[in-house]
């Protein structure tokens, strides 16, 4: 119950198409979901966020949709770059006060030019 | 404005030794978190610290500790380290406890 489940593991795209990246979750108490983006050797960065009354959210070139029935909530990157070349982590805020990220396994993408 | 900042950047120790790793959160952030990166893993949570008190504590042994201090930088101490305790160690801060956090660059501990 406090796993956050991402698929894929890894992928490719080309320049200019928009990769998807999927995360599950079963606990309910889960109340605040951010995606970071780690490269080799950096610590993850904060790319966008959503709570669960919120069913999209658009930040620039980043969105997550968001269905709170399904559990489900997922990334999608408009107009990839190469330097979007890095690995992906969903997470999700457990416990309210506390602040403890749960994260998924992270998705390694790579967009060739 | 400086982000997260933490250190050393690397280490190397042996088994059976001590580490303290340090971390200092972003200016005006009270709540400091600790996480523990596995090669190709997602982070694990080890600790959370906010006002100086502990509020949550992951699956991790006792011979993880952690404490805050009244300017909110925090030190994170493995004792007896194991193989297995070789990792990116990651401090990550936000004003409030449930709020954004923001992740330092991390500590990479190698135990030989």
């Amino acid at each position: 119950q406090q796993q956050v489940k991402q698929s894929p593991q890894s992928l490719i795209v080309q320049k200019g198409g928009i990769p998807i990246i999927n995360c599950a979750y079963e606990n309910t108490a889960f109340d605040y979901f951010p995606w970071y983006q780690q490269f080799p050797g950096k610590g993850p960065a904060l790319l966008i966020a959503i709570r669960p009354d919120v069913s999209e959210k658009k930040e620039g070139r980043f969105t997550i949709s968001f269905n709170k029935s399904a559990k489900q909530f997922s990334l999608h990157i408009m107009d990839s770059q190469p330097g979007d070349s890095a690995t992906y982590f969903c997470a999700a805020n457990y416990g309210g006060s506390q602040g403890n990220l749960i994260f998924g396994k992270g998705t390694k993408l790579s967009v060739k030019p | 404005d400086a982000g997260v900042t933490q250190s050393p950047t690397h280490l190397i120790k042996t088994r059976g030794q001590h580490v303290t790793l340090r971390c200092s959160p972003i200016s005006g952030h009270k709540s400091v978190s600790w996480y523990q990166q596995v090669l190709g893993q997602g982070p694990q949570f080890i600790f959370q610290y906010y006002e100086k008190e502990e509020r949550g504590r992951g699956n991790f042994p006792d011979r993880f500790s952690a404490r805050q201090f009244p300017n909110y930088s925090s030190e994170l101490n493995v004792n007896a380290l194991l193989l297995g305790d070789s990792a990116l160690y990651l401090c990550a801060s936000s004003f409030g406890p449930p709020g954004e956090q923001y992740f330092g660059p991390g500590t990479r501990l190698t135990v030989t």
